[in-house]
């Protein structure tokens, strides 16, 4: 069964560069949600989106955009990447919201240097 | 905040012993839902129990929930060497799911 791709898996960046992740969610699931979970910390909420809008949004830095294309991908965009960023980024997706549950993918790991 | 929050942080059982894992929450939630990670890995999705559901099962797992008390419990039976990993509980309300700070579980061979 497809699940929830992530692109890239691995991504060393330098600070104050620019980061993109990319995210497909399982086929026909509506709504993608962002988390950023740092080394031993458990997953940090950073915005989701359902049917292409923004649905709810965490502790998301103003640095960081992200949107959801009419093909229900998603892109978190991050700009002046800081040395507090490598993290692991988990992209996760459902069928609708409220009592579905949700799909994660492997995760994107960032390293900034 | 609805962020789950979980006991112990860290246990430590031989195999085949049961293993209970805790969960408390804050608001009112859809669903609640219990995950696994293994080491800098990706969330493993285990188990989701309805706000309107007090018990469920999935194999060795067995989840219970108390909205009134708003906790839960996740129960793996018989424990395996191969169980050893970070769990997650997560609740739902709304748009998100928020994540609490995870059991490590190490099961000793």
């Amino acid at each position: 069964a497809a699940g929830v791709i992530q692109s890239p898996r691995h991504l060393i960046k330098e600070k104050r560069e620019t980061a993109t992740l990319k995210c497909y969610p399982i086929p026909r699931h509506d709504t993608v949600y962002w988390y950023q979970q740092g080394p031993g910390q458990d997953p940090q909420f950073l915005i989701s989106f359902y049917e292409k809008m923004q649905s709810d949004k965490g502790s998301i830095p103003d640095r960081f955009s992200a949107q959801q294309f009419s093909d229900y991908h998603s892109e978190l965009n991050m700009s002046s990447l800081e040395l507090g960023d490598s993290a692991l980024y988990f992209c996760a997706s459902s069928h609708g919201t409220g009592n579905t549950e949700a799909f994660f993918g492997q995760g994107t790991r960032l390293t900034v240097v | 905040s609805q962020q789950g929050e979980e006991d112990p942080q860290a246990l430590s059982i031989q195999e085949g012993e049961n293993a209970t894992m805790n969960c408390s929450y804050k608001t009112s939630i859809n669903n609640l839902q219990w995950y696994r990670q293994n080491s800098g890995r990706g969330l493993v999705h285990l188990i989701l129990i309805r706000s309107n559901e007090r018990e469920k099962h999935s194999g060795r797992l067995r989840v219970t929930l108390d909205t009134s008390k708003k906790s839960s419990s996740l129960l793996i039976t018989a424990s395996r060497a191969a169980d050893t990993a970070s769990y997650f509980c997560a609740v739902t309300g709304g748009f998100k799911t928020i994540f609490g700070a995870g059991t490590r579980l190490f099961v000793k061979a």
